[in-house]
């Protein structure tokens, strides 16, 4: 069955360091791949997203993403995090294979120290 | 432009009762879709519209679960005879056209607690 994965339920990193959040994904073609953010009471956010072509992608709050086929992963970075940074972090995938719906990781939550 | 709205933001319910949960999409939205998030997880889908129509409800964990978008705009899901497995924040979001590559827009959620 199709799959996404985010290996780290919790990542703790200080304002000003660099940031880097796993996700792996199980799917037979290309995938359509998708970084969303939820902060407290608010909606799903999307930041970022991947259909084709460049593999390194830029999105919205200076995150960027690099799909690697090879290693089945779009892995959300951020050079320099902010303290309004911190929220839950979605990767999600989407396709051919899904139809038209999204297949959602458990999510990873990001604190930062000052 | 307004966002994707639900209502209520909270719903606390007893075992057994019935609930009705609304969706009202970004205007001209031709795609409205329901997740359910439970605590710890993230969102799994439960079934989207194109249109008036359902195009896939195979999300739906029972026929407790019912979903209707009569007119192509708002949504309501209904959930009958409770119970506190349900307990969970409802997402719904709407995307331009129904195809995964469609950015999908999301409300902010209705939190339902079952007692």
């Amino acid at each position: 069955a199709q799959s996404v994965t985010q290996p780290d339920i919790h990542i703790t990193v200080s304002e000003g360091a660099s940031l880097e959040l796993r996700c792996n994904y199980s799917y037979g073609a290309t995938p359509y791949l998708f970084w969303y953010v939820q902060s407290p009471g608010q909606g799903l956010q999307l930041l970022l997203k991947y259909f084709s072509g460049d593999t390194l992608v830029q999105g919205i709050k200076g995150f960027e993403a690099e799909f690697k086929r090879s290693q089945s992963s779009f892995n959300l970075r951020k050079p320099s995090v902010h303290w309004s940074d911190a929220a839950e972090y979605f990767c999600a995938v989407g396709g051919m294979e899904y139809g038209n719906k999204l297949v959602f990781g458990a999510g990873t939550i990001l604190r930062v120290k000052s | 432009g307004a966002g994707v709205s639900q209502t209520p933001s909270n719903k606390v319910t007893e075992k057994g009762k019935y609930v009705e949960l609304r969706c009202d999409p970004i205007s001209g939205h031709t795609a409205l879709y329901w997740y359910r998030q439970s605590l710890g997880q993230g969102p799994e889908f439960l079934i989207y519209f194109q249109g008036t129509g359902a195009a896939d409800d195979s999300g739906l964990p029972n026929d407790r679960f019912f979903a209707v978008r009569p007119e192509g705009s708002v949504s309501t899901l209904k959930i009958q005879r409770t119970e506190r497995g349900d307990s969970a924040v409802y997402l719904c979001a709407s995307s331009l056209l129904l195809a995964s590559y469609n950015e999908q827009f999301f409300g902010p959620g209705t939190r339902l607690t079952v007692l």
